[in-house]
């Protein structure tokens, strides 16, 4: 049971350069989550699934793209990468959505960190 | 909107001193309160939680108590250890919150010196 994994673990960009994080669970989890983590900012919820086939805004989701491919795996791509999306970002699930908020552990994966030239 | 506030580090202490991490928060309703640790070149992990005021959660020695009357959770630990050093992350997870997000604190970097 590996839980959240995350590839690839380092990644240098130059700006303009696309690529794709992917992430996978392996706890049949319904609702995944990507966050980006910057120094003194805690992390930021840039987009979620919280289904199979669904998938919404975060706080942060400007220059961002997301597939749930699977109820397993959810990815993020940047299209056109630029130095303000230098950071570590963070894959998370947790089991599913519970009407009126959640008290599920939520579970991550352990991050890629992004560097855009 | 929700917040979370939490005591800017890094908090440097001596191998076997009480540690207190201050973390208030703000938000509407009844959310739940998480405390996640994350140890060098790591994901976050929790370490600890409560869904209701005055519940007390406890793990590794450590432990928060939920308090609706001052919208704190602040994480202690009696005698801290080499291993405790990590960043530890205040979060709050609100029924309204879209999707059931969890938002975060800034982190408290902690350093425990032998």
């Amino acid at each position: 049971n590996a839980g959240v994994t995350q590839t690839p673990k380092f990644q240098v960009l130059k700006t303009g350069q696309s690529m794709t994080l992917q992430c996978a669970q392996d706890m049949n989890h319904n609702s995944m989550y990507w966050y980006r983590q910057d120094p003194g900012m805690g992390l930021r919820l840039i987009y979620y699934s919280a289904s199979e086939g669904t998938t919404d805004k975060g706080e942060v989701p400007n220059g961002y793209n997301v597939s749930r491919l699977n109820k397993r795996e959810f990815s993020l791509r940047l299209e056109s990468a630029a130095p303000s999306q230098t950071s570590v970002y963070f894959c998370a699930s947790i089991r599913g959505l519970i009407a009126g908020g959640s008290t599920d552990t939520q579970y991550f994966g352990p991050g890629t960190r992004l560097t855009v030239l | 909107g929700n917040s979370v506030t939490q005591m800017e580090g890094p908090v440097t202490l001596s191998e076997e001193a009480f540690l207190t991490i201050n973390c208030t928060y703000t938000a509407t309703g009844y959310p739940s309160l998480f405390w996640y640790v994350q140890y060098p070149g790591e994901g976050l992990q929790l370490l600890l939680k409560a869904t209701k005021a005055d519940d007390k959660g406890s793990n590794k020695g450590f432990e928060a108590t939920y308090r609706k009357e001052t919208t704190s959770f602040h994480l202690e630990k009696g005698s801290v250890q080499v291993s405790d050093s990590a960043v530890y992350f205040c979060a709050l997870s609100a029924p309204q919150n879209a999707g059931n997000m969890l938002t975060f604190g800034g982190g408290t970097r902690l350093m425990v010196k032998p």
